[in-house]
């Protein structure tokens, strides 16, 4: 069974600075797609990037960006320019391609405080 | 713009009570979830659903119960609330076919509250 790994419970980060926030996972699969998810406080969870295992160019969304590390099986989300709404919980997922009916499973979530 | 919709959005309920939580959908979605979060965040699978007529239970076990009847529409129900069942719960749903490659969209969250 694959897993999910956020080793950092909370981040802090000043506005308008970068932040990164780690995410490893373990599978024995070779083709699947990794997520970050964003929940703010007491509002939907939304998808904020996503990447396919298969594709070594790291994804990119504005200012979110991720650093794909496939070998050492590493996921990282980096925001540029911090803003107060990035504050939120982050959730790094992963997700077989393979079998149909696929789930995702999700990584216990990093807290992301943005300072003034 | 959410397309997967969840009432109530809170719910204060006494104990012994049932109550049906509800989660729909218009994005023709076949593959739903149950996930509980409780105040560490951590999600837990409590349900799933590939299609009507298809339940299966997830990686929490739960008390509750749900039924998929039509392929738009995954409600949550509990016979007999609890204090114990206290939590928030929100719902998802995933596109047809194999592959995931777009993950889930999630509703809003039911925040239930058993006194």
């Amino acid at each position: 069974a694959q897993t999910v790994t956020q080793s950092q419970p909370e981040m802090s980060v000043q506005e308008a600075e970068t932040v990164t926030l780690s995410c490893t996972y373990d599978t024995s699969e070779s083709d699947y797609y990794l997520f970050w998810y964003k929940q703010p406080p007491s509002r939907q969870m939304i998808l904020v990037i996503r990447q396919e295992a298969y594709k070594q160019q790291n994804a990119t969304e504005n200012r979110f960006s991720v650093n794909f590390q496939k070998a050492a099986k590493s996921f990282s989300l980096k925001i540029s320019d911090s803003q107060l709404g990035d504050a939120a919980m982050y959730f790094c997922a992963y997700r077989s391609r393979l079998g149909w009916g696929n789930k995702l499973t999700f990584g216990t979530g990093t807290q992301l405080k943005v300072e003034l | 713009e959410a397309d997967i919709y969840q009432t109530p959005r809170y719910l204060v309920i006494g104990t012994g009570k049932k109550i049906t939580l509800e989660c729909s959908q218009t994005m023709g979605h076949d593959k739903m979830y149950w996930y509980q979060q409780d105040p560490g965040m951590e999600l837990h699978l409590i349900h799933y659903s590939y299609g009507v007529n298809s339940t299966e239970k997830g990686d929490l076990s739960s008390e509750s119960t749900v039924s998929r009847i039509r392929t738009e529409h995954f409600p949550l129900t509990l016979e007999s609330a609890r204090p114990s069942h206290t939590s928030q719960y929100l719902c998802a749903s995933s596109e047809p076919g194999q592959g995931g490659r777009y993950g889930y969209t999630f509703g809003s969250g039911t925040r239930l509250t058993v006194v």
